[in-house]
């Protein structure tokens, strides 16, 4: 069974810094590019970042760019967000999604999500 | 950057009836399209893609049609566990792949 969990949510201050984690199982994560989703409360879905099987091809929304990064190491099958300088519009849910094929940015597994709080 | 526009914003629909939900694309994502269904407090889930495809164990009374810029979710006959929100997605022309702003559909 696939599975994905998040974690290192909280609440920090603007211009703090944050590093969310992603578990994975069931899967061979290697073979498969990964995403980073967000969901600010009561809002719909936007996607932050992707990151390929290999690491070779990294994308970031323009939300983001310059202030996250993504990462991944296959060897402990984890997915990894560095959040720098966040900011209060950052606050979400932050879910990481598998590519149903690399490379489409089609999201066929996710994980249960972890809140970020920017507030001072 | 596409801009994917999900109508109406709330679809109010007895048990058992049809619900048609649309999803416009500000431009030509060919068949590169999904639905995802979210409930409260649970993650998104793939229903469709490829505009008409069902993920996998997604029931047969829901079905996606369209190519282009116009896409339609139906699902056939409404069941409790169906209202939520959902999501259409364009993965055409990436990045960014990008979200409409989702319908909810509560129940009449």
């Amino acid at each position: 069974e696939v599975q994905l969990v998040e974690s290192g949510g909280g609440l920090v201050k603007p211009g703090g810094s944050l590093r969310l984690s992603c578990a994975a199982s069931g899967f061979t994560f290697s073979s498969y590019s990964m995403n980073w989703v967000r969901q600010a409360p009561g809002k719909g879905l936007e996607w932050v970042s992707s990151i390929s099987s290999s690491s070779s091809y990294i994308y970031y929304a323009d939300s983001v760019k310059g202030r996250f990064t993504i990462s991944r190491d296959n060897a402990k099958n984890s997915l990894y967000l560095q959040m720098n300088s966040l900011r209060a519009e950052d606050t979400a849910v932050y879910y990481c999604a598998r590519d149903i094929v690399e490379p489409t940015a089609l999201f066929d597994y996710w994980g249960q999500g972890t809140l970020v709080t920017v507030s001072s | 950057e596409i801009v994917m526009t999900q109508s109406p914003a709330t679809l109010s629909v007895s048990p058992g009836e049809r619900a048609t939900l649309s999803c416009r694309a500000s431009q030509s994502v060919s068949s590169n399209l999904a639905w995802y269904q979210q409930k409260p407090g649970q993650a998104p889930r793939l229903l469709i893609y490829g505009a008409s495809t069902r993920a996998t164990g997604i029931p047969a009374r829901f079905s996606g049609s369209g190519s282009g810029t116009e896409f339609t979710l139906t699902i056939s006959s409404l069941q409790s566990e169906d209202f939520a929100v959902y999501y259409c997605q364009q993965y055409n022309n990436w990045p960014p792949p990008t979200f409409g702003g989702g319908t909810k559909v509560e129940i009449k």
